[in-house]
C-alpha cells in the first residue's frame, strides 16, 4: 500500500530557479493539502484542495502555486525559488466515509526536502 | 481563527520517567477534533489519536494517554514509563468539523521534541 507518495525526496535549487513538488496517494481520498515544515514553526498550511479542480489558499500560499488535475494527483509549484522557501515539504491527504469532514485523518507522505541558496 | 499552542519546545527525560506533554487550543467552534501526531527522527509524520469535542473520557492506549478538558482547551498527551523509542516530535493539531463545499483544514501547534535517555 503506497499511500502518499511524494517526489523529489530532495531538491536543491539556486534562488530564481522554478520546480514542482508532486503528491500523489492511492486511496480514493477527497482532499489533499500541502504543509511546509520549518524549526521552532510547526506544519504550516499552504495549499489545500477539497476534490478535483478546486483549490484554497492556506496559511502561507505567497510564492506557491497549486494543481489538482484529478482526484489522485496535487502538485506544488515554486516558480521562483526564494532562500525563505527552504524547508521541508509535507503532502497530505484526507478521506473516509463523509466528504469535506473533519474527523477525517490526515495521512502523510514521507516529505521533501527543498534547499534554496 | 483556529490555534493551538504547545508551549513546552523541548523536554528531556531519562527512561523509565512519566512525561506529560501539553496542548492547549482555541476555537469558536462548538464541533471540532484534536488529534496528535509523532515525528519520529526519521521524519515521517504518525497518526495517534483523535478525540471529538463532544467526547471527554480520557482514552489509554498501553503506555500512551491522553486528558482532554474542554473546561480549559487542553488535550494533555502523557506518556507512561517513557522508553527511548518516544524520542520524537509530537505534536497536536485541531481540525474544523465541517466546512460547506471545501475541505475542513488541520491546524498544528509548534510541536514538543521530547528526548528520552537511558
Amino acid at each position: 500500500n503506497a499511500g502518499v507518495t511524494q517526489t523529489p525526496k530532495f531538491q536543491v535549487l539556486k534562488t530564481g530557479q522554478s520546480m514542482t513538488l508532486q503528491c500523489a496517494q492511492d486511496m480514493n481520498h477527497n482532499s489533499m493539502y500541502w504543509y511546509r515544515q520549518d524549526p521552532g514553526m510547526g506544519l504550516r498550511l499552504i495549499y489545500y484542495s477539497a476534490s478535483e479542480g478546486t483549490t484554497d489558499k492556506g496559511e502561507v500560499p505567497n510564492g506557491y502555486n497549486v494543481s489538482r488535475l484529478n482526484k489522485r494527483e496535487f502538485s506544488l509549484r515554486l516558480e521562483s525559488a526564494a532562500p525563505s522557501q527552504t524547508s521541508v515539504y509535507f503532502c497530505a491527504s484526507r478521506g473516509g466515509t463523509e466528504l469535506y469532514s473533519g474527523a477525517n485523518v490526515l495521512t502523510f507522505g514521507a516529505g521533501s526536502r527543498l534547499t534554496v541558496l | 481563527a483556529q490555534k493551538v499552542t504547545q508551549a513546552q519546545t523541548e523536554i528531556s527525560v531519562v527512561e523509565k520517567e512519566d512525561v506529560t506533554l501539553d496542548c492547549v487550543y482555541e476555537t469558536r467552534d462548538t464541533t471540532y477534533y484534536l488529534f496528535w501526531y509523532k515525528q519520529p527522527p526519521s521524519g515521517e509524520l504518525v497518526f495517534l489519536i483523535r478525540r471529538n469535542s463532544f467526547d471527554e473520557q480520557n482514552e489509554i492506549s498501553g503506555r500512551y494517554s491522553w486528558n482532554f478538558q474542554k473546561s480549559t482547551s487542553s488535550f494533555n498527551f502523557t506518556i507512561t514509563a517513557s522508553q527511548v523509542v518516544d524520542s520524537a516530535v509530537y505534536f497536536c493539531a485541531l481540525s474544523e468539523a465541517w466546512v460547506d463545499g471545501t475541505a475542513s483544514k488541520l491546524t498544528f501547534g509548534t510541536g514538543t521534541r521530547l528526548q528520552v535517555t537511558l
